[in-house]
């Protein structure tokens, strides 16, 4: 079935540092791919999301390419900042399992000044 | 303003005691969705609904109900809770069609002691 694999975190940088990281999906077909956030103490927030091969989405930022012939979806971003860290979920939606969604465990961000 | 709202936010009750979560959405969506967010086990679906009078088992349903029998409200009932229910849980809505996103509501912390 479908199903989204991110990498292992925790994940510390430093302020400033590039950040990869990386989400794989298994599905066939075309879905919808989405990176969410979860700042400390708060609901899941839309970072961004790109719904066809070749997509890329952007905000704050951060980015994702949506790469059909690797089937993934790494999220990057040039500079972080201390307030990056949070909690990041890589998901998925579509329609062959009846429009839902499919979320990866989340990968944990600490970036220290 | 677009939002889910999760009614409590704070609950700690005692083992068997029923209680009703409620989730309200003001987006004339669909869809909608319950999850339970555990450390290490991210995010796992409980129950979901495609429309009014439409529910469907998710990952991880047992223990808990559902109805919708109007558009914007989705109660997640524990009908006898016990402590491997104590979590964080959220509440979901989107509409149909894989290109878009959920919502989340700012989540229920419950713990049954």
């Amino acid at each position: 079935g479908d199903s989204v694999t991110q990498m292992e975190g925790p994940v510390t940088l430093s302020e400033e540092a590039f950040l990869t990281i990386n989400c794989t999906y298994t599905a066939t077909g075309y879905p919808s791919l989405f990176w969410y956030v979860q700042y400390p103490g708060e609901g899941l927030q839309l970072l961004l999301k790109a719904t066809k091969a070749d997509d890329k989405g952007s905000n704050k930022g951060f980015e994702a390419t949506y790469r059909k012939e690797t089937t993934s979806f790494h999220l990057e971003k040039g500079s972080v900042q201390v307030s990056d860290s949070a909690v990041y979920f890589c998901a998925l939606r579509h329609t062959n399992t009846g429009n839902q969604f499919y979320f990866g465990t989340g990968t944990s961000l600490t970036v220290i000044p | 303003e677009a939002q889910v709202t999760q009614n409590p936010r704070y609950l700690i009750t005692v083992t068997g005691k029923k209680l009703t979560v409620t989730c309200s959405q003001n987006m004339n969506h669909e869809y909608m969705s319950w999850y339970r967010q555990d450390p290490g086990l991210g995010l796992r679906q409980i129950y979901y609904s495609m429309n009014v009078e439409v529910t469907d088992k998710g990952d991880v349903p047992e223990g808990y109900k559902v109805s919708r029998k109007e558009k914007r409200n989705f109660p997640l009932i524990l009908e006898s809770p016990s402590p491997n229910q104590t979590s964080l849980y959220f509440c979901a809505s989107s509409s149909s069609g894989i290109t878009y996103e959920q919502y989340f509501g700012p989540g229920t912390r419950l713990t049954v002691t």
